[in-house]
């Protein structure tokens, strides 16, 4: 069974950057998928942050890309995301998750980490 | 503001049926068969319950099912459960430009 766990610093400062890595495990990133970042901002919806392949392409949604930076390691079997210059409307529970071709279709997430902007 | 519209709230009683839509544009759901839908829990990770637009994984039962019509997508929940009291968020592609967008989220209450 394919797990995901995601882990990183709950507490940024504004303006600092923010990084969370997703650890996966039951399944290779190096075999295929995309793999794939979700917030939700509290008692808010999802967003799509962007999503990676084995191969490192990448794909972003268009309101961050500026901030944003989605890698992979293969040989740790993870992947990571950055977002820099963040402010309090970065406050979210972070989900890293498998995506099959980044069209919104997630069928393995991890259970999510809270990261709270705040100096 | 999301891209996608659903209703904030839907309810029915227990063994009831509820429908809950979900309207896009040509340019995402009505452009393409690519529309999911996924369950939360309070404090949980989303749930995928349908993919393709009715296309159930292992496991989900077959009380939900999925379908389309032009630029709107709908969720129906036959047989309605207790434990089918959640958040209901659907996602749809929408191009190569801006990938993937959610609706805002319906709150379905099992009276």
């Amino acid at each position: 069974q394919v797990q995901l766990q995601e882990s990183g610093p709950g507490l940024v400062k504004p303006s600092e950057t923010l990084s969370l890595t997703c650890a996966v495990s039951g399944y290779a990133i190096s075999s295929g998928y995309y793999w794939g970042w979700i917030r939700q901002p509290p008692g808010k919806g999802l967003e799509w942050i962007g999503s990676i392949y084995h191969n490192g392409n990448t794909y972003y949604n268009s309101s961050l890309k500026s901030r944003v930076t989605i890698s992979v390691d293969t040989s740790k079997n993870q992947f990571s995301l950055k977002m820099n210059s963040v402010t309090a409307a970065d406050t979210a529970v972070y989900y890293c998750a498998r995506d099959v071709g980044v069209r919104g279709e997630f069928h393995f997430w991890g259970q999510g980490t809270v990261v709270t902007v705040s100096s | 503001q999301s891209a996608l519209t659903q209703p904030p709230s839907a309810s029915g009683s227990p063994g009831q049926s509820v429908t809950i839509s979900c309207t896009g544009t040509s340019s995402d759901v009505g452009g393409y068969n690519y529309v999911s839908w996924y369950q939360q829990h309070p404090d949980k990770a989303p749930k995928l319950m349908i993919y393709e637009v009715s296309k159930r994984p292992s496991g989900v039962p077959d009380r939900f099912s999925g379908s389309k019509s032009a630029n709107t997508a709908s969720l129906t929940v036959s047989g309605l459960q207790a434990e089918d009291e959640a958040d209901y968020f659907c996602t749809s592609y929408a191009g190569s430009n801006n990938r993937v967008v959610f609706g805002g989220g319906t709150k379905l209450t099992v009276l």
